[in-house]
């Protein structure tokens, strides 16, 4: 399953499918992305970063692709399982800066 | 070794009455930063707070939000004369070094929820 366009809060996608969660960043300025999962009632968990200088980071089942150009991320998810149902989100960083800047947030339901 | 914590976990207030939150920072963190989530929408920064000191309060509403970072005890943020439009997640993170963060560095705790009525 796919989030397409700008942004769209929901992705429905069957259990053991990949998954792909869109973001459209703002700030031409940041260099420093991440990658957060948030389950109902819970905090910000971390799942990948990405700095500027790549446009490729993987790690386990994620993989999160930068596309500088066109200020695009996205976010891969392998073999989805259960659970991985949450509410996902980017965050944008500048150097040297402590704030996060947070997007609006996509949420993954997925089916058994 | 404790995560961030965050008390209460869910508060309902009136309309009128104040609201604290606390915040206990991960052990050996001295930055704590406080963000505001709003229903169906993303964290937005509110403060930042290095003991005894404000850093950077510029998301922080400038009438009826206050916060501290005591040099002992939590930090807390503090909301007078709720209105319903407060009601939102509050959630605090830590972090051991100033300046720039990262995913491996900053560390959010469980939130504390508000309901104004």
């Amino acid at each position: 399953g796919e989030n397409v366009g700008l942004h769209l809060p929901t992705l429905s996608v069957q259990e053991g499918d990949n998954s792909i969660i869109n973001c459209a960043y703002s700030n031409s300025a940041s260099d420093y992305f991440i990658w957060y999962k948030q389950e109902s009632g819970k905090g910000p968990q971390f799942i990948i970063d990405i700095r500027s200088n790549m446009d490729k980071r993987q790690g386990q089942r994620v993989t999160v692709l930068l596309n500088k150009t066109v200020k695009h991320l996205s976010l891969q998810i392998a073999a989805t399982q259960p659970g991985d149902s949450a509410v996902y989100f980017c965050a944008e960083n500048k150097s040297n800066d402590y704030k996060l800047s947070f997007g609006a947030g996509t949420t993954v339901t997925v089916r058994a | 070794n404790a995560g961030v914590m965050q008390n209460p976990r869910h508060l309902v207030r009136r309309r009128g009455q104040e609201a604290r939150l606390r915040c206990s920072p991960m052990k050996g963190h001295s930055h704590v930063y406080w963000y505001r989530q709003l229903p169906e929408e993303g964290l937005k920064f509110m403060v930042y707070l290095q003991k005894e000191n404000i850093i950077d309060e510029s998301g922080m509403p400038k009438e009826r939000f206050s916060a501290e970072f005591p040099k002992e005890g939590p930090s807390i943020l503090r909301i007078q004369q709720v209105v319903r439009g407060d009601s939102a997640a509050y959630f605090c993170a830590s972090s051991p070094f100033p300046g720039q963060i990262s995913g491996n560095t900053i560390y959010f705790g469980e939130g504390s929820w508000l309901t104004v009525v």
